[in-house]
């Protein structure tokens, strides 16, 4: 019953932007995006989030459609550090508070 | 600043003992958060803490999990008579607030490993 379709991986080279793509056809309206991340034995560690207008922040932009049917995380520019797995989650915030991830990307950032 | 603390890192323990996990949050935040997650597994969630209200129980998956907030901050995550399928990791993360747009952030964890 997956809301998100991910890639299961994908490389980026050191210093790319890395743009990792999250399928999310059957959002509603109240379904914010949000992604986060989980280096190998660490916290999942919040990165981003949006309703409809594409955001940025100091970690990543995230750019989603104006169908809001996906969207794309940006790592501007990938460092070795940012190998991790993504997962790319929608909820409803108010009251949708039992976070629950897919599979997410692995995403390997090579020197 | 600060971000959610978890102590211990690391706690081996054997079949039949109790064990207690702490939770400092972030400063202010008044939601609170456990979940735990197996090797390879998703999060699951255990139990949600908000203000003065009740707390949501309803993922603790047997009468050996228990779960306090003090004072409306630190947390302690208590498992009885602990079991080899209760290792895992336990996560615990918090909110500034459960409404429209809170975000939760998480701490490092408790790697649990019962013999």
């Amino acid at each position: 019953d997956a809301k998100t379709t991910q890639p299961p991986s994908m490389d980026c080279a050191e210093g790319r932007a890395a743009n990792l793509p999250c399928n999310h056809s059957t959002i509603s309206g109240n379904e914010y995006v949000y992604w986060y991340r989980q280096i190998h034995s660490q916290g999942p560690q919040y990165i981003i989030h949006g309703l409809k207008n594409n955001e940025t922040n100091e970690m990543a932009s995230l750019i989603i459609t104006e169908d809001r049917k996906s969207s794309t995380l940006i790592l501007p520019h990938a460092t070795l550090r940012d190998t991790a797995v993504y997962y790319c989650i929608v909820r409803v915030a108010y009251n949708d508070y039992k976070l629950s991830f897919g599979a997410g990307t692995t995403v390997t950032v090579r020197a | 600043g600060a971000g959610v603390s978890q102590s211990p890192s690391n706690k081996v323990t054997e079949k039949g003992k109790d064990v207690e996990l702490r939770c400092d949050p972030i400063s202010g935040h008044t939601a609170l958060y456990w979940y735990r997650q197996s090797l390879g597994q998703g999060l699951e969630f255990l139990i949600y803490f908000q203000g003065n209200s009740a707390p949501d129980k309803s993922g603790l998956p047997s009468d050996r999990f228990s779960a306090e907030r003090t004072g409306g901050s630190v947390s302690t995550l208590t498992i009885q008579r602990t079991q080899q399928e209760d290792s895992a990791v336990y996560l615990c993360a918090s909110s500034p607030f459960s409404g429209e747009g809170e975000t939760q952030y998480f701490g490092p964890g408790t790697r649990l490993l019962v013999l």
